[in-house]
């Protein structure tokens, strides 16, 4: 079956550097996307990798094994606006989104 | 870049009455749009997969006839929650891909509360 993991909930404090893991296990791969969803609203793209290797965009960055099935999501200089989910979501052979469950982030001061 | 907007925004209705969202992608063509649901604190669920022109595919769980899904252009769907009753209150939201890319693009979602 498919299936994606990433952790619950994380907390970190503000100003630090907080690192969000995914595994992944589909039909098929075509990309990893990672949104940032606040409360009440709708996701909002962050990154795409299909390739090996570390996408960096500004503070946050973005990092794919595919050999691994491993991704994650690299924010720093964390800001209190930075609290929001992070959906970690893979695309499959039929180029359809499987999601995770998403990661809880919170930034404390 | 890319928008998708929603309609409407913010929807309260009486049990038993049918509820019409509205998707639409304002500056490109999307031969593929996706309807999902969110409950607080879950993620997103994918309740179908919308094509233009030909009918939905839904997954397995949601029912066709109770969330009708009409794709009739490149920049429009239409989601029909009928006969809505409280538990269908949720968080509805569309996106939208586009015909060159693989990313979809996000309306900012319908709140539904069935009273």
């Amino acid at each position: 079956g498919q299936n994606i993991d990433q952790p619950t909930e994380m907390t970190a404090t503000e100003g630090a550097i907080v690192q969000i893991n995914c595994t992944y296990q589909t039909s098929g791969f075509n990309g990893l996307f990672w949104y940032q969803q606040h409360a009440g609203e709708a996701p909002t793209f962050l990154s795409y990798n299909v390739l090996d290797g570390l996408e960096e965009k500004g503070r946050f960055s973005s990092f794919l094994s595919r050999s691994k099935g491993y991704s994650y999501l690299l924010l720093k200089e964390l800001q209190m606006k930075d609290s929001a989910s992070y959906l970690c979501a893979a695309l499959d052979s039929n180029y359809q989104l499987i999601w995770g469950a998403g990661t809880k982030l919170i930034i404390k001061p | 870049g890319a928008v998708v907007s929603q309609h409407p925004s913010w929807v309260i209705c009486k049990s038993g009455t049918s509820v019409k969202i509205e998707c639409r992608s304002l500056d490109f063509q999307a031969t593929t749009m996706f309807w999902y649901r969110q409950f607080p604190k879950q993620s997103l669920m994918l309740m179908a997969t919308s094509n233009e022109g030909s009918k939905a595919t839904y997954e397995q769980g949601v029912e066709k006839d109770k969330f009708l899904i009409n794709h009739a252009s490149l920049t429009l769907s239409t989601l029909t929650v009928t006969s809505a009753h409280p538990e269908d209150s949720s968080f509805y939201i569309c996106s939208a891909r586009d015909l060159a890319g693989n990313e979809q693009f996000f309306g900012p979602g319908t709140r539904l509360t069935v009273l």
